[in-house]
């Protein structure tokens, strides 16, 4: 399939912690995009990394990109209550459309 | 303002009924999506339009109709309600067909087929 799989698919941290998503895919990119979905809404875009980016900064989100694993990861830092929440990563194989996961479930206990 | 609005928000029906979901969007935008998420949270890109033409249809069952009256709306019919079609659906836009574009959704619509 070419959607890209999130991992873990459910984690709980206390709050002020960091938590890290990971997100791994099958096929060449051009973009990678991270999208939250708090309970019963829509997704909402976090962030867009390009393939040729290594690293992107936003507030206390913080995300990278390895084109060698064809992985990325999500590092929310301090984390708050109102950070629980679905994560989602999307990757574009084909640059026009973006393919999604399944998510990593994310619980921030006050 | 809501920028992705869709109609109904619940949808309750029978096995075999036909039944529409309406999205609308104020962004100005020119592509518009549907997703189906199903209970395990996998989202699925359904359709795509591109003012008012069909740009991505994956594969789906033909039951299934999209229609973009205008570049601000996209609906979907659904023929022959089926137990499977039970999930969110999820509208979408994005201001051009690139995957460096940022993508809005609406609420979601869950539709429940008994």
């Amino acid at each position: 399939s070419q959607q890209g799989e999130e991992d873990p698919q459910a984690l709980s941290i206390q709050e002020g912690e960091n938590a890290t998503m990971n997100c791994s895919y099958k096929t060449s990119i051009n973009n990678l995009q991270w999208y939250r979905q708090n309970s019963g809404r829509g997704l909402v875009h976090l962030i867009l990394i390009r393939s040729n980016e290594r690293e992107k900064h936003s507030g206390r989100l913080r995300v990278t990109l390895d084109t060698s694993k064809k992985s990325s990861s999500l590092l929310i830092t301090a984390s708050r209550a109102a950070d629980t929440a679905s994560y989602f990563c999307a990757t574009d194989p084909t640059g026009n459309q973006f393919y999604f996961g399944t998510g990593t479930s994310l619980t921030v206990i006050p | 303002d809501t920028a992705v609005s869709q109609t109904p928000k619940y949808l309750v029906t029978q096995m075999g009924n036909d039944k529409s979901i309406k999205c609308e969007q104020n962004l100005g935008h020119d592509t518009m999506y549907w997703y189906k998420q199903d209970s395990k949270k996998f989202l699925k890109i359904m359709f795509s339009y591109n003012n008012k033409e069909l740009i991505i249809n994956e594969t789906v069952p033909n039951r299934f109709s999209p229609k973009s009256p205008d570049k601000a709306h996209l609906n979907l019919h659904i023929n022959s309600l089926e137990l499977g079609d039970s999930a969110v659906y999820f509208c979408a836009s994005s201001d051009g067909t690139g995957s460096y574009n940022e993508q809005f959704f609406g609420p979601g619509t869950r539709l429940t087929v008994l």
